[in-house]
């Protein structure tokens, strides 16, 4: 397995470009998220799912949003790229549990905007 | 909501010492509490974790304390390595899996 994966691994943006970031996990989770990590900080939840079809906010939504097409796919869109946007992305997934399961990172989107 | 505070958010020990790094959370109703290691540039990964149904829970060199009572979790290392030098981040969840991360301890194991 490949666990989850994201593209790109580094993207520079103007202000003002939008892009989005790809995230694939092969492990059949339900569940995915979005967070991000600014240089020296902890992780803040951007956005999740807990199925296909079924999206909701985080805790830093504002200038993003994400679709749940399929169980593998959880792309994040940035509109309108602002430089406080700048910092790395993480993708994670877990299967579901009612009391909280591991959850499995891809491996980031380094992402600058100028 | 959840509000995860994390102790100390920088930690240097000597090759063979313990290190501990403890965490608080606000929310009773959390009962699943994760620790991450993060190398430098790396994805976060998965050390330990622990339920609420568990007060110590041990692998190896690393140990993972929960008190409810005080809602307060520690992660004890002993005889640090080298390698075990990174950031570690603790974390919680309550119903519906969603984790509230601490805001990272960076671990310097000198040699």
């Amino acid at each position: 397995n490949a666990g989850v994966t994201q593209t790109p691994k580094f993207r520079i943006l103007k202000i003002g470009q939008s892009m989005t970031l790809q995230c694939t996990q092969d492990m059949n989770h339900n569940y995915m998220y979005w967070y991000r990590q600014d240089p020296g900080m902890g992780l803040k939840l951007i956005y999740y799912s807990v199925g296909a079809g079924i999206t909701d906010k985080g805790e830093v939504p504002n200038g993003y949003n994400v679709s749940r097409s399929t169980t593998e796919d959880f792309p994040l869109r940035l509109e309108l790229a602002a430089p406080s946007q700048t910092s790395v992305y993480f993708c994670a997934s877990s299967s579901f549990s009612m009391t909280g399961n591991e959850q499995f990172f891809g491996p980031g989107t380094r992402l600058t905007v100028l | 909501g959840e509000n995860v505070e994390q102790h100390p958010s920088t930690l240097s020990v000597q090759e063979g010492d313990s290190a501990v790094i403890k965490c608080t959370y606000s929310d009773s109703a959390s009962n699943y509490f994760p620790w991450y290691k993060q190398e430098l540039g790396k994805r976060p990964q998965l050390i330990i974790d622990i339920r609420s149904n568990v007060g110590e829970k041990k692998d190896q060199r690393i140990a993972v304390t929960l008190n409810k009572t005080a809602k307060h979790f520690s992660l004890h290392i002993t005889e640090t390595q080298p390698e075990d030098s990174a950031v570690y981040f603790c974390a919680a969840s309550g119903a519906g899996n969603m984790l509230t991360f601490g805001g990272g301890t960076r671990l310097m194991v000198k040699p």
